[in-house]
């Protein structure tokens, strides 16, 4: 099973909102990624966790929050985005940094 | 820190043609060179990928070449079917960092 799950695959908030992205993965993988896609463009790196831990931030506003509860989980707690914000929000894991790396179908975000 | 270039940016094929994709890297320790596949609407899909003790790898239709010394490596897709149609992006890696990709090929097969 190569599977990544983020949920809610759509979400739709207010400038003014809190809100939550979700993903999940059972594979045993110890690092995981959360990456931003703009329309025809490329995924852009956000963050990275290793080992529960984070290793990379690439220096992401502070209205993006990054949570990794435990080995299977990584969360990002989104509060007071702009309508510039609006993209598909990827989650991807992989054994370890620089191995493969299975992405989840992503949540497509709008911010009105 | 690590660049990525990749060409052509859009690639049309006739079903049953070859069609190639090349990349060049920027970091001499980048050790890890993937390939994804990215539908409409979905998440990249990971086909097929390279390490730098390695020349060259393939499986099925799909073969990956890495050049070392260049600093280049390119994706090959044999016999290619309208469902080969979709943005492939190539990526590099080395440990402790994420993946960065290139900025992706949107490959067209017309029957």
């Amino acid at each position: 099973d190569t599977e990544v799950t983020q949920t809610p695959k759509h979400l739709v908030m207010g400038m003014t909102n809190k809100k939550s992205l979700k993903c999940e993965q059972h594979m045993g993988h110890r690092a995981m990624y959360w990456y931003k896609q703009k329309a025809k463009k490329p995924p852009e790196l956000m963050f990275v966790y290793s080992y529960e831990k984070l290793s990379i931030n690439e220096s992401v506003p502070s209205r993006f929050s990054p949570e990794c509860p435990n080995s299977s989980l990584l969360n990002l707690h989104l509060h007071a985005l702009q309508p510039e914000d609006s993209a598909l929000y990827l989650c991807a894991s992989s054994p370890r940094t620089a191995t493969e790396a299975f992405f989840g179908q992503g949540t497509r975000l709008t911010v009105v | 820190g690590e660049n990525v270039e990749q060409h052509p940016s859009t690639l049309s094929v006739q079903e049953g043609d070859s069609a190639v994709i090349k990349c060049t890297y920027s970091d001499s320790a980048s050790n890890y060179f993937p390939w994804y596949k990215q539908e409409l609407g979905k998440g990249p899909q990971l086909i097929i990928d390279i390490r730098s003790n390695v020349g060259e790898k393939k499986d099925q239709r799909i073969a990956v070449t890495l050049n070392k010394t260049a600093k280049h490596f390119s994706l090959h897709i044999t016999e290619t079917q309208p469902e080969d149609s979709a943005v492939y992006f190539c990526a590099a890696g080395q440990a402790g960092t994420a993946l960065i990709f290139g900025k992706g090929t949107t490959l067209s097969v017309s029957s």
